[in-house]
């Protein structure tokens, strides 16, 4: 079983659409996690970061975080066509700076 | 913002040859690095933790004499692919932790990776 389980999609929404982004841990240790947006041959960019149970909202984005449940989501409201990309959850346990643990990423295109 | 810069962003070699990638910390300082292998569709594996002035930590299952992992300075790590062959061909990319930063382990920034491929 794989640390962290994200389906890989691909997924494909119209515009305006709400989209849904989900991950699944295995590892209780972790405590921090994280949502990178990928574009085509780039490296990965921050999108949100979280460590406690609860929601968070940044803009359009919001994180969700279920400890309990070893769950994680991404809602991106308002989906626009430059959102298509690869959308990575990734995970750190506390004291390890840096070190993440990713999901498999799924690829989202959001058609005008 | 962080700035970290990786290169090559593009390079082909090869078979049999070495290839050195650079990341850097432009703006901050970073005693730790991390470098991770991406296939096609597929996630980021961490490959190895780079830590400057010692030895790197190698992820299980990667060959630490295939990939040698040079941290030398505070701003810079580089991986070298020695004897490359084309199962090596991939996409490399590098990311440094902020010294200045935080508790949060958040504070890695990603170089824009390495697309390299052996022919």
């Amino acid at each position: 079983q794989k640390e962290v389980e994200q389906d890989p999609g691909p997924l494909s929404v119209p515009e305006g659409a709400i989209v849904s982004l989900n991950c699944t841990y295995s590892n209780s240790a972790f405590q921090y996690f994280m949502w990178y947006r990928q574009y085509s041959r780039k490296g990965p960019e921050l999108l949100m970061y979280t460590y406690s149970s609860g929601n968070k909202e940044d803009g359009r984005f919001t994180a969700q975080v279920d400890k309990s449940s070893k769950y994680i989501s991404l809602f991106i409201r308002d989906s626009q066509p430059s959102d298509s990309a690869t959308y990575l959850c990734a995970m750190s346990v506390y004291n390890q700076g840096g070190k993440l643990i990713f999901g498999q990423g799924t690829e989202l295109s959001v058609k005008p | 913002g962080a700035v970290v810069s990786q290169h090559p962003s593009r390079v082909i070699c090869k078979s049999g040859t070495s290839v050195k990638i650079e990341c850097r910390s432009l703006d901050f300082q970073a005693t730790t690095m991390f470098w991770y292998r991406q296939f096609p569709k597929k996630s980021l594996m961490l490959m190895a933790t780079s830590n400057e002035g010692s030895k790197a930590t190698y992820e299980q299952g990667v060959e630490k004499d295939k990939f040698l992992i040079n941290h030398a300075s505070l701003t810079l790590s580089t991986l070298t692919v020695t004897s490359a062959h084309p199962e090596d061909s991939s996409f490399y990319i590098c990311s440094a932790r902020d010294d200045g930063g935080g508790p949060i382990n958040t504070e890695a920034f990603f170089g824009q990776g390495t697309r390299l491929t052996v022919v």
